[in-house]
């Protein structure tokens, strides 16, 4: 699996937008990239995922660089709820590859009120 | 169910014993996983179970870690005589079918504390 890199600790002020940054230099060409989070005491849960396009959901936003070795999650305006662990993977596209999905440390969001 | 249960949600034993911890995955959900985080960690992949094909074990940590998949649903990880190390919440996650496209449902863990 391709390793991912993130910083491990960011703040954010309570109705900004967060921006939470994940390297992904050697990834391959299909390997998606799949954003989750953790609040504590949970279990992951997942937010969003792409391949190559940007892409939009209800939860937040993902930004891929057009070389597609980083990435962008978008939280357009942050509440308190989203206090949490952010977890960037990649994963191969391939059904008979690897399905394992390899969580780094992630990086602890805070919100700040 | 509506989601992924698992059980106990909290495991108290002592050094030595054995342990069974329980996944119920969601439905129709062929793949299910075991992660294993320790306090202030990411998750460390355990094994992954896939229909009816051998499970992946790679990321089990000794020979004292085993997991069973009954019947392509309930899933059991066992621990033999534990150790304080082991000590970590466990996930469970399943999804849809095999490929990357589907996400993945974790459970609530189950804290294990080894005294």
């Amino acid at each position: 699996d391709a390793k991912t890199t993130q910083p491990p600790s960011m703040d954010c002020a309570e109705g900004r937008a967060a921006n939470l940054p994940c390297n992904h230099s050697t990834i391959s060409g299909n390997e998606y990239v799949y954003w989750y989070r953790q609040i504590h005491s949970q279990g992951p849960q997942y937010i969003i995922h792409g391949l190559k396009n940007n892409e939009t959901n209800e939860m937040a936003s993902l930004i891929i660089t057009e070389d597609r070795k980083s990435s962008t999650l978008i939280l357009p305006h942050a509440t308190l709820r989203d206090t949490a662990v952010y977890y960037c993977i990649v994963s191969p596209a391939s059904n008979f590859g690897n399905e394992k999905l390899t969580f780094g440390t992630g990086t602890r969001l805070t919100i700040i009120p | 169910g509506a989601g992924v249960s698992q059980s106990p949600s909290n495991k108290v034993t002592e050094k030595g014993k054995d342990v069974e911890l329980r996944c119920d995955p969601i439905s129709g959900h062929t793949a299910l996983y075991w992660y294993r985080q320790s306090l202030g960690q990411g998750l460390e992949f355990l094994i992954y179970f896939q229909g009816n094909s051998a499970p992946d074990k790679s990321g089990l940590p000794s020979d004292r870690f085993s997991a069973e998949r009954t019947g392509g649903s309930v899933s059991t990880l066992t621990i033999q005589r534990t150790q304080q190390e082991d000590s970590a919440v466990y996930l469970c996650a399943s999804r849809r079918q095999q490929g990357t496209n589907e996400k993945l449902f974790f459970g609530s863990g189950t804290q294990l504390s080894v005294l």
